[in-house]
């Protein structure tokens, strides 16, 4: 069963760097996902697609202070020189045969 | 530029139907699958259903089969949810999202969403 697991908060400083972590289950460790961010009464906004290897490519105007990483079955998202706007829950996604799934989000607080 | 904007939302009875509505713009709109994505007061983001570019393929979540129908007009750029059977934990904020390509569901835009209450 294809599922994505999100730790549900984190916290970093102002200015920090802070790393979050999407896993994807057994057997699914090749697939790619996206990155979103949802800022606090607000939708959701693409940041990123993330590939196996690492590559990842961004959407429109994301700043440079989100980049993504891979290492096995982990997908990262690095979010560097924190800003107050980055306080948001963030969402990785990605597909199967038939199904979406969505992580159950991690909710970012800015210290 | 890229737009997408849902219409349709609003007040529903229990048992009761709604069709959304997201009107595209700003790409070739049946060149990309589509997808709705749901958020209920409070939680997370939940797959809805799921729609190819030439509307041959449909998906959807467990929680809505049998009860909802999405479809697509290439015609008129525009993607439906047809929701029947309405319940209350269908309340959410309803979001049209569109995918990267025609062979992918990863969403790289969202709309700005429309509200559906299920209630009596």
């Amino acid at each position: 069963q294809l599922v994505l697991t999100q730790s549900p908060s984190a916290s970093a400083s102002l200015g920090a760097s802070v790393k979050l972590t999407c896993t994807l289950s057994s057997g699914h460790s090749n697939y790619a996902i996206a990155w979103h961010q949802q800022q606090p009464e607000k939708g959701p906004r693409y940041l990123m697609r993330l590939d196996r290897d690492g590559s990842h490519t961004k959407g429109d105007g994301i700043p440079d202070r989100f980049s993504g990483s891979t290492s096995g079955a982990e997908r990262y998202l690095t979010i560097s020189s924190l800003q107050s706007e980055d306080e948001a829950d963030y969402y990785c996604q990605t597909w199967g045969t038939g199904i979406v799934v969505f992580g159950g989000g991690t909710k970012l607080t800015v210290l | 530029e890229v737009q997408l904007s849902e219409s349709g939302g609003g007040l529903v009875q229990p048992g009761g139907s709604l069709r959304l509505s997201c009107a595209a713009s700003g790409f070739t709109f049946s060149s990309y699958t589509m997808s709705w994505v749901r958020q209920a007061p409070g939680k997370g983001l939940e797959w809805v259903s799921a729609i190819s570019g030439s509307g041959d393929s449909t998906y959807y979540a467990d929680s809505v089969k049998g009860r909802f129908t999405i479809s697509r007009d290439n015609s008129k750029n525009t993607l439906y949810l047809q929701m029947n059977s309405q319940r209350a934990e269908d309340t959410a904020v309803y979001y049209c999202a569109k995918s990267r390509a025609i062979n992918s569901y990863l969403i790289d835009f969202w709309g700005q969403g429309t509200l559906v209450t299920v209630s009596a």
